[in-house]
């Protein structure tokens, strides 16, 4: 079974400021990763995933994210926060093989604050 | 309309009693789950469907049970609600394939006194 792991279960930062929210797995074989948002009282959303190919993603609402295969992490980003990308994250990864296949798996999210 | 829809939002219920939640969809995908999550725990997976007679269990599927009438429809249960299933329950959908995206419902708030 997979393990996904966010480092930081809350992160307080300023508007405009400059965010990093970190995300480990734990895998022997190759993984797909994604990032969700959860936004008050909804559901969650796809903010974006990586499949293959370039290891910088981008995302929707300015988020990007990059794939580390040897450090096996997907830390996302954003030059500039907004009071509105105040939220949960979750760090999640699906196995591209195997017995497990089309199983989802979270990390424990990390909440993001922004404060004016 | 919402793509996943759950019933109910909301659910008090007393220990003890049976409860059911309720998920339809009208994506047309073949894969249903259904999580909870819990403050500082994530999502953790109950239940999964990869088709009306494809069901297995996730990493916490003891006290639950779930049915799938249909591809659009995917219910879980609680047999015998107890204080700790307290919750927020999540169902999703998703196309066949490991790299596709999962679609929300909007959750369940449980709670059991």
């Amino acid at each position: 079974a997979q393990s996904v792991t966010q480092l930081d279960s809350q992160v307080p930062v300023f508007e405009e400021a400059p965010v990093e929210l970190r995300c480990n797995y734990s895998s022997s074989v190759s993984v797909y990763l994604f990032w969700y948002v959860q936004y008050p009282n909804q559901g969650l959303q796809l903010l974006l995933k990586y499949l293959s190919g370039s290891t910088l993603v981008k995302g929707i609402n300015g988020f990007e994210a990059e794939f580390n295969k040897s450090q096996t992490s997907f830390h996302l980003r954003k030059p500039s926060v907004h009071i509105s990308d105040t939220a949960e994250y979750f760090c999640a990864v699906s196995d591209r093989g195997g017995s497990t296949l089309g199983r989802l798996y979270f990390g424990r999210g990390t909440q993001l604050t922004v404060w004016p | 309309d919402a793509d996943v829809t759950q019933t109910p939002r909301n659910r008090i219920t007393k220990t003890g009693k049976r409860i059911m939640l309720e998920c339809s969809q009208t994506k047309g995908h073949d894969r249903m789950y259904w999580y909870r999550q819990d403050p500082g725990l994530g999502l953790r997976l109950i239940y999964y469907s990869f088709d009306v007679k494809d069901i297995n269990k996730g990493e916490i599927s003891d006290g639950y049970s779930v049915s799938r009438q249909a591809q659009a429809k995917f219910s879980l249960s609680l047999e015998s609600a107890i204080p700790n299933q307290t919750a927020l329950y999540f169902c999703a959908t998703r196309p066949t394939g490991p790299n596709t995206e999962a679609f929300f419902g909007q959750g369940t708030r449980l709670t059991v006194v």
